[in-house]
């Protein structure tokens, strides 16, 4: 059971560059979001879709974008990267959101714009 | 404005000792609270959920408390391991309409031989 998997790991990009992010689960789980975590600063709601098909805005969705063509994968995408978005990104996902459903975290993706 | 602070924002036991970390919150509507362990380099992970009308919960050697009218919560370790050495979250809940998770900057501890 891997649970939530982040790929990729690392990845280092210049200003204006493009790229997505890819987060595919295998609980599934119908919710699913993009956080990211910056230093001095809690996790922050970027994206969040709530079943297949679906997705919302979160706290910070400006310079993103997302989709959710399949329950188990949750794409992030950057169309064009500036060093402001340099931060770790975490993807989660939950069963629901009432309270007694904890999020399972991926292990997050590390990118640098340069 | 929904707002954590936990305290300390850092912290070095010995191995074998206990200790607690704090948080403040100011969230209305309050739904639940979680603690999170993050180890570095990796994803945070569940410790503890707690409603309003829980005072507290245990996860093995982690204990949290909750005062939901004094909006605190605690997060007590006992007999701290090596492998305690992590961020610890604490994370209100928002209860409205988008139940909106809000995380603290976390506490950096570090267990030391």
């Amino acid at each position: 059971n891997a649970g939530v998997t982040q790929t990729p790991k690392f990845r280092v990009l210049k200003t204006g560059q493009s790229m997505t992010l890819l987060c595919a689960q295998d609980m599934n789980h119908e919710y699913m979001y993009w956080y990211r975590q910056d230093p001095g600063m809690g996790l922050r709601l970027i994206h969040y879709s709530v079943g297949e098909g679906t997705t919302a805005k979160g706290e910070v969705p400006d310079g993103y974008n997302v989709s959710r063509l399949k329950k188990q994968n949750f794409l992030l995408g950057l169309e064009s990267a500036a060093p402001s978005q340099t931060s770790v990104y975490f993807c989660a996902s939950s069963y629901s959101r009432d309270y007694t459903n904890g999020y399972t975290f991926g292990s997050g993706t590390r990118l640098t714009v340069v | 404005k929904n707002q954590v602070e936990q305290s300390p924002q850092s912290l070095i036991i010995l191995e074998g000792k206990n200790c607690t970390l704090q948080c403040n919150y100011t969230v209305s509507p309050f739904s639940n609270l979680r603690w999170y362990k993050q180890d570095t380099g990796r994803g945070p992970v569940s410790l503890t959920i707690m409603t309003f009308s829980e005072n507290t919960k245990s996860n093995g050697r982690y204990t949290a408390t909750l005062d939901a009218d004094t909006k605190q919560s605690s997060l007590h370790i006992t007999a701290s391991q090596l492998s305690d050495s992590a961020s610890y979250i604490c994370v209100p809940v928002y209860g409205g309409a988008t139940n909106k998770l809000i995380f603290g900057t976390g506490t950096l501890l570090a267990v030391q031989p």
